[in-house]
């Protein structure tokens, strides 16, 4: 079954210290997601790609990147790490235009 | 830009009574609207969709939400709530511009079934 993964589950790491989430899908959807879940937020787009090389920001980009390289994966890079980035961070995909997003399982990072 | 507005942050009900999550938008045309579900430690399901067609639409375990233009609102109900709906969920639209599906979530809503 297709299905969209993300690695670590879980991570704990220390203010100044770079970190990389995985997402990983199987659907071969173009379209792919990342966002954080935060209290009283809800979700919030952090970067978004439409296909492969293809990277956009979304609404809370500072201090994020992600790169495109191809269909299946879509890594989200914290440069520096900083506490305020404490947070649950959940990947999706989707067909182009859809209007169904997979979401993924999350990972939630604690930055010390 | 569009926008929704989710009126209660938690919503407490009895195992067996009717179940109300509000949600507002804000859209200078007609928008597509979404709830999406979140049980504890998961990731996130989609629970239903209205896209235009019609307006009071079914979604997954018994959950229905009216698309009512008058009153910018889409709000969710289930007639008769059980333990297993305990959950987040949040009302979501779609961003239309520039030939991509970018989503914008409410800030959610929690529901608890008491016993």
């Amino acid at each position: 079954d297709a299905e969209i993964t993300q690695s670590p589950r879980h991570k704990i790491t220390e203010t100044g210290r770079q970190v990389t989430l995985a997402c990983h899908q199987t659907w071969n959807h173009n379209n792919m997601f990342w966002y954080r879940q935060d209290l009283g937020h809800g979700l919030r787009l952090i970067h978004y790609s439409y296909g492969v090389q293809d990277t956009n920001k979304g609404e809370v980009s500072d201090g994020y990147s992600v790169s495109r390289s191809n269909t299946e994966d879509l890594p989200l890079t914290l440069e520096s790490a900083a506490s305020s980035q404490t947070s649950v961070y959940f990947c999706a995909s989707s067909e182009p235009v859809a209007d169904t997003q997979y979401f993924g399982p999350g990972t939630r990072l604690t930055v010390l | 830009a569009q926008s929704v507005t989710q009126l209660d942050s938690h919503v407490s009900v009895s195992e067996g009574t009717p179940v109300l999550l509000r949600c507002n938008y804000s859209s200078s045309y007609s928008p597509s609207l979404f709830w999406y579900v979140q049980h504890p430690n998961k990731g996130l399901q989609l629970l239903l969709k209205y896209t235009s067609a019609a307006t009071l639409v079914k979604g997954i375990n018994g959950f229905e939400a009216e698309f009512k233009k008058s009153e910018t609102s889409f709000h969710l109900t289930k007639p008769s709530a059980h333990m297993s709906d305990a959950a987040e969920y949040f009302c979501v639209v779609k961003e239309l511009t520039g030939g991509g599906n970018k989503l914008t979530f409410g800030t959610g809503t929690q529901l608890k079934v008491e016993l």
